[in-house]
């Protein structure tokens, strides 16, 4: 079963790290683009942040751009998302989520998702 | 940025309905539109990439349609299954982006 398990949210002061990590199962992790999506709680979808098969492209949303740093370990099967600075805003349930580039257009849709871990960032 | 409008924002109906729902993008997004369905408390669910491709084991009552800057997501006879929030995504350029959502409730 394809699967994708998040870890490391919880409570933090304002101005604090996490880190979060994502562990990938069941396909093989190397072919796709990963990404994290977050959802403040009774928001819409907001993209963070997406990574290149290898790691050599990364692509951030301006709002956490300097703050956040996305990375991947590929012989780990993981995604890990490295946040700084963290602001009120960033409180939101965080999920890993795979991309798959389906044809015939070089189309990526996020087509499995991970349960999400919350993130809550205090005052 | 490419914006992401959905229209409307919620919606009530019946089971056995046909629903619309539209997403409107502030520039072209060629065909690089995805729609998403999420009930509460979980993760979203992929239903149509490349406006109009039914991801594998979704039903085929769902329909997307649309190409450049207006897309509509098409449930032919609601179920009671159906019943969630739909998200519009365009995938054409970074910053990926959503509609705000469209919210489908019981009548």
């Amino acid at each position: 079963e394809e699967q994708l398990v998040e870890s490391g949210g919880g409570l933090v002061q304002r101005g604090g790290s996490l880190r979060l990590s994502c562990a990938a199962s069941g396909f093989t992790f190397n072919s796709h683009w990963m990404s994290w999506v977050r959802q403040a709680p009774g928001k819409g979808l907001e993209w963070v942040a997406r990574i290149k098969r290898d790691g050599s492209e990364k692509y951030y949303v301006d709002s956490v751009t300097g703050r956040f740093t996305i990375s991947r370990d590929n012989a780990g099967n993981s995604l890990h998302l490295q946040m700084n600075s963290l602001r009120g805003e960033d409180t939101a349930v965080y999920y890993c989520v795979r991309e798959t580039r389906f044809p015939p257009i070089v189309n990526d849709a996020f087509d499995i998702w991970g349960r999400g871990t919350m993130v809550t960032v205090s005052s | 940025d490419i914006q992401m409008t959905q229209s409307p924002s919620s919606l009530s109906a019946s089971v056995g309905d046909r629903v619309t729902i539209t997403c409107r993008a502030s520039q072209s997004v060629s065909s690089y539109l995805n729609w998403y369905q999420q009930k509460p408390g979980k993760a979203p669910k992929l239903l149509i990439y490349a406006s109009s491709s039914l991801q594998t084991g979704v039903p085929s009552r769902f329909g997307g349609s649309g190409s450049g800057t207006e897309f509509t997501l098409t449930i032919s006879s609601l179920q009671p299954d159906d019943f969630a929030t739909y998200y519009c995504q365009q995938s054409y350029s970074t910053p990926l982006t959503f509609g705000q959502g469209t919210r489908l409730e019981i009548k």
